[in-house]
């Protein structure tokens, strides 16, 4: 069975402290990984596609990296407006989501 | 800023009532899909339209009824719910539904069934 875990499930962080989010995955036949933002009460917000380990993309302070099993979104020097929940998904047979993790950033 | 396009942002609704949501994309996408996700959970699917015709249904209710009148439009029509209904409704679409690629959300359509 096709499985996504995002960890950790909540993180707070001070404005300016660099860190990563995990996700890690078990499908049959990856075609792509992707990395949404979510703000509370909006749909998901496209960041990033991932679909061959090694790859690595990069949008302002965010960098999404892919291995076979896993993938991390960096976020460098964060600022408030980058506090979300932060969504990963593999596409397989269909799209599966990781449960997601809560990034708070500290002013 | 999304070119999914979804009405009404909000919406309450009856048990009784008969209401429709509706998604909007002029992205020329081929696939078309509708989630619904509660608070602190992540989409789950509902629907999947590839070239206007039904190709998934994760055995909804019938009480939601899907609609794909041409390329651009999806609608979502909604009988006698359920207050277990309310939740967050996004429609989103891709190039192609097999192929891997990326999709993109609406803002999605808030509903509260009373």
């Amino acid at each position: 069975e096709d499985q996504v875990t995002q960890s950790p499930e909540a993180l707070r962080l001070q404005e300016g402290e660099s860190s990563s989010l995990n996700c890690s995955y078990t499908v049959s036949g990856l075609r792509g990984l992707f990395w949404y933002r979510q703000d509370p009460g909006k749909g998901p917000e496209f960041l990033f596609t991932l679909y061959s380990a090694g790859e690595e993309k990069e949008k302002e302070r965010l960098k999404a990296t892919l291995t076979k099993k896993e993938s991390f979104l960096h976020i460098t020097a964060p600022k408030p407006e980058d506090s979300a929940t932060y969504l990963c998904a593999v596409q397989a047979q269909k799209l599966v989501f990781g449960q997601g993790t809560r990034l708070t950033i500290n002013p | 800023d999304t070119e999914v396009t979804q009405t009404p942002k909000h919406l309450v609704m009856g048990m009784t009532n008969k209401k429709s949501l509706k998604c909007e994309q002029h992205m020329g996408h081929r696939a078309m899909y509708w989630y619904k996700q509660k608070a602190k959970k992540p989409p789950e699917l509902m629907f999947v339209y590839s070239y206007e015709k039904l190709s998934i249904n994760e055995s909804v209710p019938s009480r939601f009824s899907p609609e794909c009148p041409n390329s651009s439009l999806l609608n979502l029509h909604l009988h006698a719910l359920q207050p277990e209904d309310s939740a967050l409704y996004l429609c989103a679409t891709a190039w192609d539904r097999d192929q891997g690629n990326t999709i993109y959300f609406g803002e999605g359509s808030w509903l509260t069934v009373v």
